[in-house]
């Protein structure tokens, strides 16, 4: 199994300022995904972010509002833009594992006020 | 479309109880991946359990049990001997396909959360 580690695990940040999360695995991986999961709702899919190329966003999220780095296959960062209070969420990277598995950070927990 | 569909938003279970949890699924393609999380108040996801399409068998993880009946679209999680640390918010999901492809991602259900009482 692979081991994530996401950090930070919390922060509180405010409003009009940027946070970036970091997400290191202890394997290498293709893929890895950002989701995010807004209070008291489920995961939704950020983005895809292979390495060596650019991140693949989902309907309803854009580059410059949450721009993914992928600099190895080891490593990903997502930066949440301008903050306001809507992006108080809990942030997630995950990765496939032996395919029939999927892993995920610990999270990170975001308060925006 | 691919959808996970999950109609508990609470359930509650004594103690040493068994509870199951429900949860369907729509896909159209033939091979697929089901998974069920365990989201304990802390955030972090916990990867408790994996049935994919083709497996004849439902899977087993310890005191986690897959009720999988595919006619029917179904991938029930069952808890069995309840314990007060099984109390969390769980998510079915599945990973999306198109066509041959496994694209990695996966599409959430809107979760169970469940309360196991002393």
């Amino acid at each position: 199994s692979a081991v994530i580690s996401q950090k930070p695990s919390r922060d509180i940040c405010q409003r009009g300022t940027s946070l970036t999360i970091q997400c290191q695995v202890d394997s290498q991986v293709t893929m890895m995904f950002w989701y995010r999961q807004q209070p008291g709702q489920s995961l939704t899919l950020i983005a895809t972010a292979n390495q060596g190329s650019e991140a693949t966003y989902e309907s309803g999220f854009v580059i410059d509002k949450f721009p993914i780095s992928r600099p190895n296959l080891t490593f990903s960062t997502l930066t949440v833009s301008n903050m306001s209070p809507e992006d108080s969420s809990i942030y997630l990277c995950s990765v496939e594992g032996q395919g029939t598995e999927a892993f995920f950070g610990q999270g990170t927990r975001l308060t925006v006020v | 479309a691919q959808k996970i569909t999950q109609t508990q938003p609470g359930m509650f279970v004594q103690e040493k109880e068994a509870v199951t949890l429900d949860c369907t699924y729509d896909t159209s393609d033939p091979s697929y991946g089901l998974f069920w999380y365990k989201q304990p108040s802390s955030g972090e996801m916990i990867f408790l359990i994996y049935q994919g399409s083709y497996d004849q068998q439902n899977a087993t993880e310890g005191r986690y049990s897959l009720n999988f009946q595919k006619a029917r679209k179904s991938a029930n999680l069952v808890i069995s001997a309840s314990q007060l640390g099984d109390s969390a918010m769980y998510f079915c999901a599945m990973r999306e396909q198109h066509g041959s492809s496994n694209t990695g991602k996966l599409i959430f259900g809107q979760g169970t959360t469940l309360q196991v009482k002393p």
